[in-house]
């Protein structure tokens, strides 16, 4: 069976710092695997895929994640961290025909 | 584009009452998921639509969990008899192919508590 985990319930950091929220994965075959972000009262918004190819994809707002096989590792990562990037951050992993499985989120607090 | 449209927003009922919710997917979206989150967790698989039918409800409590998608568009959930665990947000994702591959687009959940 599939499963994700994101070690950090809580990631604090100053605006303009960089950023890191951590992802790893368990599934059998090929991952796909995504980040999403949930605002306050608001559905899931996506904000980046890894299916193959390039390990470093770029997503929205400034966004990008690292793709790395050996470690079975998605981390998300920005340069420079906003206010605004303070939400609730969700890993997800699917493969083949199964639905996606998410993780338990991140919450990131980006402090002025 | 219009978002996927979820109803009610709120929805409160005592334990043993039965509930629904509303799923308006994207318009020429073939795929409809259902999603079902517990406070403090990540969305867990309830249920996956293509047009009409049912691809996937491995994950769907059928003792009191049912849901339709009776014209390939609108979905209805319903839960009968509800049990105080039940208390969550719902989310309605779609999809214009049903691929894994595929970003999903969830609307804003209806909020079950039941007490």
């Amino acid at each position: 069976a599939q499963s994700v985990a994101q070690p950090e319930d809580q990631v604090n950091v100053a605006e303009g710092n960089p950023l890191t929220v951590k992802c790893t994965y368990s599934v059998s075959g090929n991952p796909y695997l995504f980040w999403y972000v949930q605002y306050p009262n608001r559905g899931l918004q996506f904000l980046l895929k890894y299916i193959t190819g390039d390990n470093l994809v770029k997503g929205s707002y400034g966004f990008e994640a690292e793709f790395n096989k050996s470690q079975t590792s998605f981390h998300l990562k920005k340069p420079s961290a906003l206010v605004s990037d303070s939400a609730l951050y969700f890993c997800a992993v699917a493969s083949g025909n199964t639905p996606l499985v998410f993780g338990k989120g991140t919450r990131l607090s980006v402090i002025a | 584009e219009a978002g996927v449209a979820q109803s009610p927003r709120y929805k409160i009922i005592e334990k043993r009452q039965s509930v629904a919710f509303w799923c308006n997917p994207i318009s020429g979206h073939a795929t409809l998921y259902w999603y079902q989150q517990i406070l403090g967790q990540g969305p867990k698989f309830l249920i996956k639509f293509q047009n009409n039918g049912v691809v996937d409800d491995s994950q769907l409590p059928k003792d009191r969990f049912s849901a339709e998608r009776l014209k390939g568009v609108d979905s209805t959930l319903k839960i009968q008899p509800a049990k105080l665990e039940d208390s969550a947000v719902y989310l309605c994702a779609s999809t214009s192919v049903g691929q894994p591959n595929s970003p999903l687009h969830f609307g804003n959940g209806t909020r079950l508590t039941v007490t």
